[in-house]
């Protein structure tokens, strides 16, 4: 299983630009990259996933590049509802064992 | 409406008493698997299952044992619960055909005296 590393914890600003990046040397071919949003005392919630290149929805931007080693999450505009930890997860094809690791606390700021 | 619950949400018991906790999706998933969530130790993996009959263990299995006997149902039982049990435990399902996302049920807060 590939280990991911993540910063433990980020401040920002409301509207600004939030950008966490995701370390995960070991990643194998077959490996999906996965971005979870946990509140407290609630289950995660999937943000984005992606596989290379970028990726983007309603609520993010996924950038993977070539090496596929490094993985950012972009929110855009962040506020204060987005205040939450922050989850990447090398999740390989088919699932079987997943291991989170101790994700990002992000706190957005008045 | 697609979701995973889980039951009970709360509970207080005592050290060596037998307990279940339920987990049920309704979305026809293949995958389910049973977290714990400790302050400082972030989520941890105790057993996943691929399909029914079929089960095995994550990062944390020791103390805990599942069974699988329908797709639906994903039960957590503790045969004699220690108070390094007391937890907050999340249910998730996910599917194995595209995506590999997890849908994680509301939490069970577990206390063991």
């Amino acid at each position: 299983l590939a280990k991911t590393t993540q910063p433990i914890s980020m401040d920002s600003y409301e509207g600004q630009e939030v950008n966490i990046t995701c370390s995960h040397n070991n990643i194998a071919t077959n490996d999906y990259i996965t971005w979870y949003q946990q509140f407290p005392s609630q289950g995660p919630r999937f943000i984005i996933q992606g596989y290379k290149t970028k990726v983007t929805n309603e609520v993010a931007s996924l950038f993977i590049p070539a090496d596929r080693k490094s993985s950012t999450l972009s929110l855009p505009r962040v506020s204060l509802s987005d205040t939450a930890v922050y989850y990447c997860l090398v999740v390989p094809q088919g699932y079987q064992k997943v291991t989170f690791g101790t994700g990002t606390k992000l706190q957005v700021i008045p | 409406e697609a979701q995973v619950t889980q039951n009970p949400r709360y509970l207080i018991t005592v050290t060596g008493k037998k307990l279940t906790v339920t987990c049920s999706q309704n979305m026809n998933h293949e995958y389910m698997s049973w977290y714990r969530q400790d302050p400082g130790l972030g989520l941890r993996q105790i057993y996943y299952s691929m399909n029914v009959e079929v089960t095995d263990k994550g990062d944390v299995p020791e103390g805990y044992k599942v069974s699988r006997k329908e797709k639906r149902n994903f039960p957590l039982i503790l045969e004699s619960p220690s108070p390094n049990q007391t937890s907050l435990y999340f249910c998730a399902s996910g599917s194995l055909a595209g995506q590999e996302t997890q849908y994680f049920g509301p939490g069970t807060r577990l206390l063991v005296l």
